[in-house]
């Protein structure tokens, strides 16, 4: 039982260049999520998945898109990166009201 | 809408003193509320969570939460801290959102705290 794995890592990128996070979860929650976790802000909801071929947006959703590919992957993309994007990306999945399980997160430097 | 509010962005204390970290919360409806804890390059882990069954609520590593309505805060203590406590702490609001299907967390801005030996 791995819980949720996301890939990759680290990743950098130049301005305007496109990549997409990947997240899976072997819990059989129904909904996800994709944070960004910036110094001092905390952690912004980017957009969520209550269901598998449902997904809203977040706070913080522009720059973003999302694809609920099935039960199990919520995978995030950026089409145009910007230095601005350069941050830590978190993906959790939820069943318990509320409860949210966490990857370890992504480290994106956008140059 | 709801919103999270940690009073300190750092707390420092010393080995085997007591530990207080302090959450506000604002919400329309009844809450969920949570803590969370953050090790240094790794995601967060569930450290305890209010659903309305006990106001006091016992968490992880001897930390525990009291709920109090009146004044809309679930501040987060543990009686001696230790070295391994050093982390970054995060209170959450979680209210069911009927227009996404979900509830909807939202998250405070975090307290490092910092343990002194």
């Amino acid at each position: 039982n791995a819980g949720v794995t996301q890939t990759p890592k680290f990743q950098v990128l130049k301005t305007g260049q496109s990549m997409t996070l990947q997240c899976a979860q072997d819990m059989n929650h129904n909904s996800m999520y994709w944070y960004r976790q910036d110094p001092g802000m905390g952690l912004r909801l980017i957009y969520y998945s209550a269901s598998e071929g449902t997904t809203d947006k977040g706070e913080v959703p522009n720059g973003y898109n999302v694809s609920r590919l099935n039960k199990r992957e919520f995978s995030l993309r950026l089409e145009s990166a910007a230095p601005s994007q350069t941050s830590v990306y978190f993906c959790a999945s939820s069943r318990a009201p509320g409860t949210q399980y966490f990857g370890p997160g992504t480290r994106l430097l956008v140059l | 809408a709801q919103s999270v509010t940690q009073l300190g962005s750092h707390v420092s204390v010393s080995e085997g003193a007591l530990v207080l970290l302090r959450c506000n919360y604002s919400s329309s409806v009844p809450p969920y509320l949570f803590w969370y804890v953050q090790y240094p390059n790794q995601g967060l882990q569930l450290l305890l969570k209010y659903t309305s069954a006990a106001t006091l609520v016992k968490g992880i590593n001897g930390f525990e939460a009291e709920f109090k309505k009146s004044e809309t805060s679930f501040h987060l203590t543990k009686p001696s801290a230790h070295m391994s406590d050093a982390a970054e702490y995060f209170c959450a609001v979680s209210v069911w959102a009927a227009s996404g299907g979900s509830y909807i967390p939202t998250f405070g801005r975090g307290t490092s705290l910092i343990v002194h030996p």
